[in-house]
């Protein structure tokens, strides 16, 4: 069965970096886009970045452009987020998810993980 | 950027009844609108996308639906796993966003 498996957060402090990875399992990753969201406490969901399925393609949303890389390692089946710069409006928890088409962007998600909390704070 | 504007942002139903949840865009959208459901400490499922078709195992009480920039999911008969926060997202231009939300509870 499809899984996505997120590590990588904990607490930084503002101004530092983190580097958030996501384990794919149970499909051909290298077949499908991928993206990055995030939900900040108690609030709603946010697109963060995503990614073509042989990383020719990436998109960031504005609030975090320049600051944040999206990259994939289709080898070892894995996503990831380098974040630098990070603000205490960072703080989230961050979501890997798979677009819905195959080998396209259809940029509707049908599998995600469950998630890494990130938290920015002196 | 698109705005999605969720209501009401919290609605409160008991098991069996119906109930309708509406998301309005900011601009016209072509059917590119999808809802997804998220309970507490889990990740969002994908329900509905194109505005109206079910996504891959989603039980037939819930269906989607348009009317110019408005769109609507309908929850026929209240189930208990069905109270959960629910979200639209348009899909129709970068960047990707979602509404508010509104939070399914039980009377």
């Amino acid at each position: 069965q499809v899984q996505l498996v997120e590590s990588g957060g904990g607490l930084v402090k503002p101004g530092g970096s983190l580097r958030l990875s996501c384990a794919a399992s149970g499909f051909t990753f290298s077949d499908y886009y991928m993206s990055w969201f995030r939900q900040a406490p108690g609030k709603g969901l946010e697109w963060v970045s995503y990614i073509s399925s042989s990383s020719d393609y990436t998109n960031y949303a504005d609030s975090v452009k320049g600051r944040f890389t999206i990259s994939r390692d289709n080898a070892k089946n894995s996503l990831y987020l380098q974040m630098n710069s990070l603000r205490a409006e960072d703080t989230a928890v961050y979501y890997c998810a798979r677009d819905y088409g195959y080998s396209s962007s259809w940029d509707i998600f049908d599998y995600w993980g469950q998630g890494t909390l990130v938290t920015v704070s002196s | 950027e698109i705005v999605m504007t969720q209501s009401p942002a919290t609605l409160s139903v008991s098991p069996g009844e119906r109930a309708t949840l509406s998301c309005r865009a900011s601009q016209s959208l072509s059917s590119n609108l999808a809802w997804y459901q998220q309970k507490p400490g889990q990740a969002p499922r994908l329900l509905i996308y194109g505005a109206s078709t079910r996504a891959t195992g989603i039980p037939a009480r819930f269906s989607g639906s348009e009317s110019g920039t408005e769109f609507t999911l309908t929850i026929s008969s209240l189930q208990s796993e069905d109270f959960a926060v629910y979200y639209c997202q348009q899909y129709n231009n970068w960047p990707l966003t979602f509404g508010g939300g509104t939070k399914v509870e039980i009377k």
